[in-house]
């Protein structure tokens, strides 16, 4: 069964910086893509970052570019979202999402989310 | 960036009817075009994708189906468990983009 559960979440200051992990399990971590897609309080999905299986490419939307920076280690099954300059409208539940792959191919949409953890920025 | 628009922004629905979702992208994506269902308090999960593929598990009364810049999304014999709201997703270009949704409620 596959698995995403993230942590990291909090309170911050404006200006300040986070890591958001998220651990996998259940499949091979190394063949997906993997992405970052936040919700802001009741308000709609909006896609964050994106990291290839091997890591050697990534996207990143123009409201977190330059601040975040998606990462992984295959090794550990971990993917990581390294947020600095935060400002209050970061302020969401972050979902670690795995990008849809069938035979070699991968397209993101996102089959599998964990549960999400709620960063609040505010002073 | 391509924008997806939904419509309409709440529906409402009785129990045992048919419930029908658009979503329009503002250039065309093809049929790379995905439909997540949200319940409150809860992560997504993918119903459909290639605008009319239902995802594994999900029930056949979700069908799917447009091309290019138009999309439907019909629940068939609405259950009480699909009310919930309902979000499209274009994967045809970066960034990845979502339409604002449409929430479908109990009439």
């Amino acid at each position: 069964e596959v698995q995403l559960v993230e942590s990291g979440g909090g309170l911050v200051k404006p200006g300040g910086s986070l890591r958001l992990s998220c651990a996998a399990s259940g499949f091979t971590f190394s063949s997906y893509s993997m992405n970052w897609v936040r919700q802001a309080p009741g308000k709609g999905l909006e896609w964050v970052s994106s990291i290839s299986g091997s890591a050697d490419s990534s996207h990143d939307s123009d409201s977190v570019k330059g601040r975040f920076t998606i990462s992984r280690d295959n090794a550990g099954y971990s993917l990581y979202l390294q947020a600095h300059s935060l400002r209050a409208e970061d302020t969401a539940v972050y979902y670690c999402a795995r990008t849809y792959c069938s035979g070699g191919r991968c397209y993101e949409f996102f089959d599998s989310w964990g549960q999400g953890t709620l960063v609040t920025v505010s002073s | 960036e391509i924008v997806m628009t939904q419509s309409p922004a709440t529906l409402s629905v009785s129990p045992g009817e048919t419930a029908t979702l658009s979503c329009r992208a503002s250039q065309s994506v093809s049929s790379k075009l995905a439909w997540y269902q949200q319940k409150p308090g809860q992560a997504p999960r993918l119903l459909i994708y290639g605008a009319s593929t239902g995802a594994a598990g999900i029930p056949a009364r979700f069908s799917g189906s447009g091309s290019g810049t138009e999309f439907t999304l019909t629940i068939s014999s609405l259950q009480s468990e699909d009310f919930a709201v309902y979000y499209c997703q274009q994967y045809n270009s970066w960034p990845r983009t979502f339409g604002q949704g449409t929430k479908v409620e109990i009439k």
